[in-house]
């Protein structure tokens, strides 16, 4: 079974750049039957799709925050990871790693790394 | 982007109870809509996947149905671990949109 865990910095300025890995486990990252995906919630909020990268490298990410992510996969670490610029205060949420393996449903989750923005 | 209408926003309900959500996307899905429960400083937990697959370990006493674009998760006899947040999401098209979730808590 794949267990995923996501690390980050917590506390970021405002304009910076946020990086965030999700490591892999128990499964291999170059799965091509696996979606590897970055989703985010603000605190009381719903759940938003940030995007996902496929093992081919192919990325799709949310046109609401296009301009301003990366997803990437660094396979000689198992690991995955989310790279976010010039960030704001609405960008503070608790961010999640997950990976769906059939129908696009996430099976496997995180346990969610809290980001705040705050000067 | 396709839109996700959840039904009811929240719900009080007892033990013992059926409750039923709906999910209606803004343009057809297919088959590809899937349900989630939340609890709280917790990470979502997939229920049912591409319509009405049940997932491993998940009590039978979740079901869902649908097609196209209207959709029901139901919980039959509803048990006190139940009481969550639930979310339907699409991944027939990208992004991958949530609905805005459905609180069960208890009457």
């Amino acid at each position: 079974q794949v267990r995923l865990q996501e690390s980050g910095p917590g506390l970021v300025k405002p304009s910076q750049t946020v990086s965030l890995t999700c490591a892999v486990s128990g499964g291999s990252i170059n799965n091509s039957r696996h979606h590897w995906s970055w989703l985010r919630q603000e605190p009381g909020k719903g759940l938003e799709w940030i995007g996902h990268i496929y093992s081919t490298g192919a990325t799709y990410y949310n046109p609401s925050l296009q301009s301003r992510v990366t997803i990437s996969v660094d396979t000689s670490k198992s690991h995955f990871s989310l790279t976010l610029s010039s960030v704001t205060v609405a960008d503070s949420a608790v961010y999640y790693c997950a990976t769906d393996e059939r129908f696009g449903a996430m099976d496997v989750w995180g346990q969610g790394t809290t980001v705040t923005v705050s000067s | 982007d396709i839109q996700l209408t959840q039904s009811p926003s929240s719900l009080s309900a007892s033990a013992g109870d059926s409750v039923t959500i709906t999910c209606r996307p803004s343009q057809p899905v297919d088959k590809y809509l899937n349900w989630y429960q939340q609890k709280p400083g917790k990470a979502p937990n997939i229920l049912i996947s591409a319509t009405s697959i049940l997932q491993s370990g998940v009590p039978s006493r979740f079901s869902a149905r649908g097609s196209g674009a209207y959709f029901i998760l139901t919980i039959s006899s509803l048990q006190p671990e139940d009481f969550a947040t639930y979310y339907c999401q699409q991944s027939y098209s990208t992004p991958h949109t949530f609905g805005p979730g459905t609180r069960v808590d208890m009457k």
